[in-house]
């Protein structure tokens, strides 16, 4: 069974500062795939960013990065400049090697950016 | 950006009464998938479907969830007799490709069962 864990419920930090959310996972696939989702209070689920664990350069959009730790099953967000809409649940995800699967979900970390 | 289309957006039902949950997934996907979230939890995996039929389904999608395409365009998941418990909010998502592809998401349906 795949497992996603993320030990931060909530953070909170001042806008333009950069934050990390931890994520880490468990699977016994090697081909696997690794997402973050933002879910800002319309619960809408929007993907941040994804990454493929066979490639070891880490995924970048924008200002949104990770640091994908393979051997240790880790996978963090890395927000840089963090603006006052980033203010969501961010979710992080794994989806296994078969085509139909479907994604696990961590338990979500609350982020606020205080102005 | 083409959208995952979801309706209706709320849903009030009594418990024990049948719902079907309608979505329009984007028009070249090919893997199409039920999520839910109940309020304050994690999103959770429902059920998958792929070339008619279903390809994956978790504990929780037990003999009261089905799901259906009934045309090219529609795909439905239907709660045959509802439990207070399934008051949740229910994703429906699709993706172009399976393995590793972007899940496209739409903006869910808030069930709440009386």
């Amino acid at each position: 069974a795949q497992t996603v864990t993320q030990s931060q419920p909530e953070m909170s930090v001042q806008e333009a500062e950069t934050v990390t959310l931890s994520c880490t996972y468990d699977t016994s696939e090697n081909n696997y795939y690794l997402f973050w989702y933002k879910q800002p209070p319309s619960r809408q689920m929007i993907l941040v960013i994804r990454q493929e664990a066979y490639k070891q350069q880490n995924a970048t959009e924008n200002r949104f990065s990770v640091n994908f730790q393979k051997a240790a099953k880790s996978f963090s967000l890395k927000i840089s400049d963090s603006q006052l809409g980033d203010t969501a649940m961010y979710f992080c995800a794994l989806k296994g090697g078969g085509g139909a699967d479907g994604l696990t979900f961590g338990k979500g970390t609350h982020l606020i950016i205080q102005p | 950006e083409p959208e995952v289309t979801q309706t209706p957006s709320h849903q009030v039902t009594q418990m024990g009464q049948e719902v079907i949950l309608r979505c329009v997934p984007i028009s070249n996907h090919l893997y199409f998938y039920w999520y839910r979230q109940i309020l304050g939890q994690k999103v959770e995996f429902l059920v998958s479907f792929y070339n008619n039929e279903i390809s994956e389904k978790s504990e929780i999608f037990d003999d009261q969830f089905s799901v259906e395409r009934p045309d090219g365009s529609n795909f439905t998941l239907k709660i045959r007799s509802t439990k207070l418990e399934d008051s949740a909010m229910y994703f429906c998502a699709s993706s172009e490709l399976g393995i590793g592809e972007k899940l496209f998401f739409g903006s869910g349906t808030q069930l709440s069962v009386l």
